[in-house]
């Protein structure tokens, strides 16, 4: 466990509004991921940092980006809203080799209407 | 680029049943392979998970095998409880210096009493 928090736990926004997701860990993990997950696509990969202020895309980054101004925090922006970011959010860290395993936060649910 | 293959679901068992959902994955290198599990409202959970070939990963009366030959990694119960219900996710990790996770859509299980 890596006491993951997200913040909302659930969003109702319209179309053409920035929205911003919080995370939250406790634990100093170094890395951390979203992802959102959708029906038939399981979980993809939107951005990850590596470090503070270090952050990269992953497969599905297109009208999001992410900031990491301090280790327990990573932060998921969606500039302008569209109702394909309709999903459910997840955050997820990693540690180090010695576990090899992520830990997932509890997600945010995000409707776009 | 790297993928997994998970079964299709939605899987229907009774109580007590013999449990295997089935994945293979394509991946460059020698990846580590994990099942993960996600509870109804919940985030994801590690269930269990195997870092090189022939290992076996296990937890909770679950079991997966890595077969590098097969390319496979599939998850195995012996005897299901209704408190199984819910949806596995197959992973891998190919071993990139980021640590992302690659994962199949999911299996939705749900066993009856």
């Amino acid at each position: 466990d890596a006491g993951i928090t997200q913040s909302p736990r659930h969003k109702v926004t319209e179309t053409g509004t920035p929205v911003t997701l919080r995370c939250h860990q406790t634990e100093n993990h170094r890395y951390m991921y979203w992802y959102r997950q959708d029906p038939g696509h399981g979980l993809r990969l939107i951005h990850y940092s590596y470090g503070v202020k270090d952050t990269d895309k992953g497969e599905v980054s297109d009208g999001y980006s992410v900031s990491r101004s301090k280790t327990e925090d990573f932060l998921l922006t969606l500039e302008s809203a569209t109702s394909s970011q309709t999903s459910v959010y997840f955050c997820a860290t990693y540690r180090d080799r010695s576990t090899d395993t992520q830990y997932f936060g509890p997600g945010t649910r995000l409707t776009v209407l | 680029g790297d993928s997994v293959t998970q079964m299709e679901g939605p899987v229907t068992l009774s109580e007590e049943a013999f449990l295997t959902i089935n994945c293979t994955y394509t991946a460059t290198g020698y990846p580590s392979l994990f099942w993960y599990v996600q509870y109804p409202g919940e985030g994801l959970q590690l269930l269990l998970k195997a870092t090189k070939a022939d290992d076996k990963g296990s937890n909770k009366g679950f079991e997966a095998t890595y077969r590098k030959e097969t390319t496979s990694f599939h998850l195995e119960k012996g005897s299901v409880q209704v408190s199984d219900s819910a949806v596995y996710f197959c992973a891998l990790n190919s071993g990139g210096s980021n640590y992302k996770l690659t994962f199949g859509k999911g299996t939705l299980l749900t066993v009856n009493p």
